[in-house]
């Protein structure tokens, strides 16, 4: 049990472009969702809080217009890197919160390479 | 605000050797902590967590981790270690499974 999914895990894109991530809970239904970041050799940096049917809430430093969060059912969240940039090359990760385990979570993470 | 401490950035052990993990945290109630392990290129799959009650927790794989409030540490054990252990190692605190701070991590190399 407790199973996260991610959509795609791998996606190689052009400058400029939008890309969706998907992030499923595939055995529980998850009223909250996180979305992190991860550069090589460091440690996962929370970029936002995904609730359902209610706006993210973002962490300090990150661009709400730039990382779309939608989370229109309990068991989808996605994170849209909107106008991609080389810069937002990275490993994204989201996990999910089962609240009656009170525990999050992990997907295999996205690595997305902005050319 | 909540920290966590992994001071060793590497840690290198002989195959069936036993491992320690080091975790510190800072945190001003009563923390809930937890171990993930990442393999290279994947996503973080859950150890152990300690909530309450038992100090010591038991996890997947043979791991083992101790809570000790008076030192503020959770660190992470494992008698015997396998060639399949070699990841990273992070160590979490968060507050009612809501946001997790995680430590640097520490990355585990296991020597045949």
């Amino acid at each position: 049990g407790a199973v996260v999914s991610q959509h795609p895990s791998w996606v190689i894109c052009k400058s400029g472009t939008s890309v969706k991530i998907e992030c499923r809970s595939l055995d529980f239904q998850a009223t909250t969702m996180f979305w992190y970041r991860q550069f090589p050799k460091q440690s996962l940096m929370l970029m936002a809080t995904s609730n359902e049917g209610s706006k993210a809430t973002y962490e300090q430093g990150v661009e709400k217009d730039k990382f779309l969060i939608n989370h229109a059912s309990l068991t989808l969240s996605t994170l849209t890197v909107t106008s991609a940039h080389p810069e937002d090359s990275s490993f994204y990760i989201c996990s999910a919160r089962d609240n009656w385990r009170e525990t999050q979570y992990f997907g295999p993470g996205t690595r997305l390479l902005v050319l | 605000a909540q920290s966590v401490t992994q001071p060793d950035i590497h840690i290198t052990v002989s195959e069936g050797a036993s491992l320690e993990l080091r975790c510190n945290y800072s945190y001003g109630a009563t923390p809930y902590l937890f171990w993930y392990v990442q393999s290279p290129g994947q996503g973080l799959q859950l150890l152990l967590k300690y909530f309450s009650g038992d100090t010591l927790v038991q996890g997947i794989k043979g791991f083992e981790a101790e809570f000790k409030r008076s030192q503020s540490s959770f660190n992470l054990r494992k008698p015997s270690v396998h060639w399949s252990d070699a990841a990273e190692y992070f160590c979490a605190v968060g507050e009612y499974g809501n946001k997790l701070v995680f430590g640097a991590g520490t990355i585990l190399r296991v020597k045949s």
